[in-house]
């Protein structure tokens, strides 16, 4: 078990660009969620998938964010025409259904929007 | 999901037991308590949770009072390592498919473990 990865680590964008962001939940899980931190403050939930299944959104997911994932296994979330207020970490985790209480955090994409 | 409420910070000394006290004077009959903490750097870790008993597990103790308004985690013996960010977390235990299996994080307790 390597447990929750993420790609990249860091990114460093200019403002109007679009970023996408990997995620690779552990294997087993059928779960898999978006947060976004920002400094100083707790992961604010933006989406979760169950399978393929994107189940709930965020009403901080404008419609500059998109997620996906197609295959039920990696996610991506990509951000479309970003903005400096999109400067955050962006944490993915993933649990199984029945200890959905129980998600296991990757390490994060810290995006920067200059 | 109800509110919590932490100090957003505290002390304590290595080897020694650390209290962190948490109020969820809302919380609903169906709900739990979470513990999760995030080291510097980190994704949040998940720590332990209860429902009303006491519970204990190889990294903390979780007592909740008899009405369910509060609860502590506590640490018996802090290490530097356990330096982190600890958020209370109130939810229901079986979150429903289209909803309440987000995890709601507060401000939290930053606690720090001094040498």
């Amino acid at each position: 078990d390597t447990g929750v990865s993420q790609d990249p680590r860091h990114k460093i964008t200019k403002r109007g660009q679009n970023v996408t962001f990997r995620c690779d939940p552990i294997s087993e899980h059928n779960r898999l969620y978006w947060y976004r931190q920002t400094l100083g403050q707790g992961p604010e939930f933006l989406t979760y998938f169950q399978n393929e299944a994107q189940l709930e959104k965020s009403r901080l997911l404008s419609d500059r964010f998109s997620a996906e994932r197609p295959k039920g296994s990696f996610s991506t979330l990509e951000i479309q025409r970003t903005e400096q207020g999109d400067s955050a970490m962006y944490l993915c985790a993933s649990s199984l259904e029945d200890t959905d209480y129980e998600q296991y955090f990757g390490p994060g994409t810290r995006l920067t929007v200059t | 999901d109800a509110k919590t409420t932490q100090p957003p910070s505290m002390d304590c000394a290595e080897g020694r037991a650390a209290n962190l006290p948490c109020n969820h004077s809302t919380i609903s009959g169906n709900e739990y308590v979470y513990w999760y903490r995030q080291i510097h750097s980190q994704g949040p870790q998940y720590i332990i949770h209860g429902l009303k008993n006491n519970e204990t597990n190889e990294m903390a103790s979780l007592i909740i009072t008899e009405d369910r308004k509060s609860s502590t985690l506590i640490l018996p013996h802090a290490t530097l390592r356990d330096t982190a960010v600890y958020y209370c977390i109130v939810r229901v235990g079986l979150a429903l498919e289209t909803s309440g299996s987000r995890l709601t994080f507060g401000e939290g307790t930053q606690l720090t473990v001094n040498p």
